[in-house]
């Protein structure tokens, strides 16, 4: 089972910070949250990762709280390809052993 | 650099037929995964290997789903015979663990139907 809880889906109008939820309750200390997002037809894209102080990168920011327990995903200025399922992960990230589980996503929708 | 190759990239059968898949991962990622993704479902780990040792199966029906890495390169994935709810997208992933980082790379998979 995944150790992550996302609402099924969401919705965003084009230009609109996107804020994605995730509950991830359970995490253990040296467990790090991934983001990964599967646009119709491609194969899921890795977007970002942390441990639990805040990063940002090109295509998004995280967010994620003092006690680990959830996480944010932000795509400041969402637009029409944006849209896609969202995957919120959890997974050891020095070990290659380590499980990726996905769950179902959020589908999220952007309205032009 | 190039990504994760996947063929063939659409493949229609009947039940009880046989199909292959086929994976080349990126260069020099030593772990390789195969997943099922059914309509409308997340990604469902099959197997996960580590070089050309399995790591991780227990998600595979081994009565009929096989896969092997031969040489820790490349690696097919092979259903005999299939079932309807065989249907699903096949994709193959592969990582390198660096700079704490452990990222999956995913090819566009490989849609099987199953008639």
């Amino acid at each position: 089972d995944a150790k992550t809880t996302q609402p099924p889906s969401m919705d965003c109008a084009e230009g609109r910070a996107a804020n994605l939820p995730c509950n991830h309750s359970t995490i253990s200390g040296n467990e790090y949250v991934y983001w990964y997002r599967q646009i119709h037809s491609q194969g899921p894209q890795y977007i970002i990762h942390g441990l639990k102080n805040n990063e940002t990168n090109e295509m998004a920011s995280l967010i994620i709280t003092e006690d680990r327990k959830s996480s944010t995903l932000i795509l400041p200025h969402a637009t029409l390809r944006d849209t896609a399922v969202y995957y919120c992960i959890v997974r050891l990230s020095y070990s290659s052993a380590s499980k990726i589980i996905f769950g179902s996503g959020t589908r999220l929708s952007i309205r032009p | 650099e190039a990504g994760v190759a996947q063929s063939p990239r659409y493949k229609i059968i009947e039940k009880r037929q046989s199909v292959a898949f086929w994976c080349n991962p990126i260069s020099g990622h030593a772990t390789l995964y195969w997943y099922q993704q059914i309509l409308g479902q997340g990604p469902k780990l099959l197997i996960q290997f580590q070089n050309n040792g399995v790591v991780d199966d227990s998600q595979l029906p081994k009565d009929r789903f096989s896969a092997e890495r031969l040489k820790g390169v490349d690696s097919t994935l092979k259903i005999q015979p299939a079932k309807l709810e065989d249907s699903a997208v096949y994709l193959c992933a592969s990582s390198l663990v660096s700079s704490g980082a452990n990222v999956l790379t995913f090819g566009a998979g490989s849609r099987l139907t199953v008639l």
